[in-house]
């Protein structure tokens, strides 16, 4: 099945400067890279996603890069706020009835004011 | 338009007891999936109920167990509690058989004394 790994664990920044959070999958049918945002007491919020078939996707200040050859991809988030400060998950999914959203081990993200 | 709710945010158990969550999707939402959540292991997929069938089944033991409504609404059960069977327990929402636009509740924090 499908294995995703998510580096590094917790990412400490000052705020303005920017955030990059790498993940790896392992099937190369996964086709479907969402990101979440988790805040304490919150379920995971989905901020970004991409698909297989586009190599970046930006929305305001953050953005999302794939490397199907590779087989990774990046959050990066620019200008960081203090209200950055959360945990994110990276994840991949493929095609079919069969499928499921792997999830990375998520990376704690602390913006220092 | 009303979010993903599950019921209740709180729950404290006896080991060896058993419990029922409960989850809401987001209307016309027929997908639901359900998650365990801890420090350790990240997001564990236990199920997922589309159309009230179980399309999709975690490495959960079968203490686990769960079904989905007529209306999509969705509940989980699992049966003689462990102590490490206290986590976050998230379900998930879609509108279809895909991950797009995957949506999330807030939880249930079930904690086994």
């Amino acid at each position: 099945g499908e294995n995703v790994e998510q580096h590094p664990s917790t990412l400490s920044v000052q705020e303005g400067d920017s955030a990059v959070i790498k993940c790896t999958y392992s099937d190369s049918a996964s086709n479907y890279f969402p990101w979440y945002k988790q805040e304490l007491g919150k379920g995971p919020q989905l901020i970004i996603d991409i698909r297989s078939n586009v190599g970046e996707k930006k929305d305001q200040r953050i953005a999302v890069t794939l490397n199907k050859t590779a087989k990774h991809f990046s959050l990066h988030i620019t200008e960081t706020q203090p209200e950055d400060s959360a945990v994110y998950f990276c994840a991949a999914s493929s095609a079919g009835a069969n499928s499921k959203l792997t999830f990375g081990k998520g990376i704690t993200l602390s913006v220092r004011p | 338009k009303a979010g993903v709710t599950q019921t209740p945010r709180y729950l404290i158990k006896t080991r060896g007891q058993q419990v029922t969550l409960s989850c809401s999707p987001i209307s016309g939402h027929r997908s639901v999936s359900w998650y365990q959540q801890t420090p350790g292991q990240g997001l564990q997929f236990l199920f997922e109920y589309f159309s009230e069938t179980q399309r999709n089944k975690g490495n959960f033991p079968g203490r686990f167990s769960g079904r989905q409504f007529s209306n999509s609404r969705s509940e989980m059960n699992v049966s003689t509690l462990e102590l490490g069977d206290s986590a976050l327990y998230l379900c998930a929402s879609s509108s279809d058989s895909s991950f797009y636009g995957y949506t999330f509740g807030s939880g249930t924090r079930l904690t086994v004394v």
